[in-house]
C-alpha cells in the first residue's frame, strides 16, 4: 500500500498569510494526487486533482505542485472561509490512501 | 446540478448488518465510477470501496475485505454499500462519492452528506 505523510498536522495563520502543504508518498505516484478540503461536520470539497489541475469553481488562491513522491498545496493569501483540515489522497493504485490531515486554524 | 443522498445509517450491534444506499441525480449515473469513503469520529478520511461505471468491476480495502460489498443499480441511480460481520472499528460517518471524470476512479467529486453507522451493543 501506498502511505501518503502531510506536514505540518496543524498549522496557525494570519488572514493573508501564504500557507504550503506537504504531502509525501511512500512511493512514485506520477501525477495521480488529489487535495481535499473539509470543514467541520461538512463532507469534503475538492480542490485540486492531478496534482496541479484546479477543480471547476475552486478560487485561483489554492494552486498544486509536485510529481512523483513530493507534492504541495499553496494558499497565497488565507481568507476567513479558508480555515479548515486539508487532506491529500492518491489515485494511483488501490488501495486507494489520504494522507493524515492537515489543520489550518487562526493565528 | 449534481446530488448525492445518503441513506441507511444508524445504530447496529457487533456481528450485524446494514446497508446503505446512495441516491444519485443531475448526471448519467451509469457512466461514473462511484466511491464510499468513510471516517471515524474525530479522525481522517479512509477509503472503503469503489465501483466502476463502465464494467462494474468492484475494489475494496484490506480493512473491509470479505465483509463488505459494493454494488450499484443503474436502472435506479443507486449505489449500495452492505455490510456485514460489523465491529466497533467500523463506526464512522460513511460518504459516498462520484468521480469528477468518466473512465477515472480516484477523483472525488462531489460528496454526499455522509450517513452515520454506530457499531455497539
Amino acid at each position: 500500500d501506498i502511505q501518503m505523510t502531510q506536514s505540518p498536522s496543524s498549522v496557525s495563520a494570519f488572514v493573508g498569510d501564504r500557507v504550503t502543504i506537504t504531502c509525501r508518498a511512500s512511493q512514485g505516484i506520477s501525477s495521480w494526487l488529489a487535495w481535499y478540503q473539509q470543514k467541520p461536520g461538512k463532507a469534503p470539497k475538492l480542490l485540486i486533482y492531478a496534482a496541479s489541475s484546479l477543480q471547476s469553481g475552486v478560487p485561483s488562491r489554492f494552486s498544486g505542485s509536485g510529481s512523483g513522491t513530493d507534492f504541495t498545496l499553496t494558499i497565497s493569501s488565507l481568507q476567513p472561509e479558508d480555515f479548515a483540515t486539508y487532506y491529500c489522497q492518491q489515485a494511483n493504485s488501490f488501495p486507494l490512501t489520504f494522507g493524515g490531515g492537515t489543520k489550518v486554524d487562526i493565528k | 446540478e449534481v446530488q448525492l443522498v445518503e441513506s441507511g445509517g444508524g445504530l447496529v450491534q457487533p456481528g450485524g448488518s446494514l446497508r446503505l444506499s446512495c441516491a444519485a441525480s443531475g448526471f448519467t449515473f451509469s457512466s461514473y465510477a462511484m466511491s464510499w469513503v468513510r471516517q471515524a469520529p474525530g479522525k481522517g478520511l479512509e477509503w472503503v470501496s469503489s465501483i466502476s461505471g463502465s464494467t462494474g468491476s468492484t475494489y475494496y480495502a484490506d480493512s473491509v475485505k470479505g465483509r463488505f460489498t459494493i454494488s450499484r443499480d443503474n436502472s435506479k441511480n443507486t449505489l449500495y454499500l452492505q455490510m456485514n460481520s460489523l465491529r466497533a472499528e467500523d463506526t464512522a460517518v460513511y460518504y459516498c462519492a462520484k468521480d469528477l471524470e468518466i473512465g477515472t476512479i480516484g477523483w472525488f467529486d462531489p460528496w454526499g452528506q455522509g450517513t452515520l453507522v454506530t457499531v455497539s451493543s
